[in-house]
């Protein structure tokens, strides 16, 4: 079956240490997005990408970059770690025209 | 961009019970409405949304109002279940122009007390 799926589901770095999420999905979806899930912030965007070669920046992108070189794969890096980015991370992907949005199963991370 | 606002933070109802989530967006290009429930270290998943077109749309228990003159919408959940508890997040976008990513409001804590 297609999914979405990322990888490590868990981790924790070093303060100021560069550390890369994965996230890759079977759908062929054009539309990818990382969003950040925190206790009474709900979900915030921090990425998305329309297609390969395409990125755009969310409300939360500071300290955050993403690359798209195929449809499949959106990695999310964090040039260098801050304990603010301790979060549960989630990838989510949707069709182009559809309003769906399906998500993977997140990655927490913990800076310390 | 667009903003929106959910209440309450958390919700305890009886089993049995009905159970009510509102929110309020602030874009009025945003012209659909999705909810979202995650269980305890799930992934958030669709179970209802609404397009502008419409003024409510039913699933069983679940059922989403829109009044898109308030710009506000709500998710009712009637005969409440254990397994209904969750955290709730309603969403909005616009399907036709600009921003193609949903903007979420900050979750509803529902508890059903068997």
């Amino acid at each position: 079956d297609a999914e979405i799926t990322q990888s490590p589901r868990h981790k924790i770095t070093e303060t100021g240490r560069q550390v890369t999420l994965a996230c890759h999905q079977t759908w062929n979806h054009n539309n990818m997005f990382w969003y950040r899930q925190d206790l009474g912030h709900g979900l915030r965007l921090i990425h998305y990408s329309y297609g390969v070669q395409d990125t755009n920046k969310g409300e939360v992108s500071d300290g955050y970059s993403v690359s798209r070189s195929n449809t499949e794969d959106l990695p999310l890096t964090l040039e260098s770690a801050a304990s603010s980015q301790t979060s549960v991370y989630f990838c989510a992907s949707r069709p182009k025209l559809t309003g769906e949005a399906f998500f993977g199963q997140g990655t927490r991370l913990t800076v310390v | 961009g667009e903003n929106v606002e959910q209440h309450p933070s958390t919700l305890s109802v009886q089993e049995g019970d009905s159970a009510v989530i509102k929110c309020t967006y602030s874009d009025s290009a945003s012209n659909y409405f999705p909810w979202y429930k995650q269980e305890l270290g799930k992934r958030p998943q669709l179970i209802i949304d609404i397009r502008s077109n419409v003024g409510e749309k039913k699933d069983q228990r679940i059922a989403v109002t829109l009044n898109k003159t308030a710009k506000h919408f709500s998710l009712h959940i009637t005969e409440t279940q254990p397994e209904d508890s969750a955290v709730y997040f309603c969403a909005a976008r616009d399907l036709l122009t600009g921003r193609r990513a949903l903007t979420f409001g900050s979750g509803t804590r529902l508890q059903v007390q068997p």
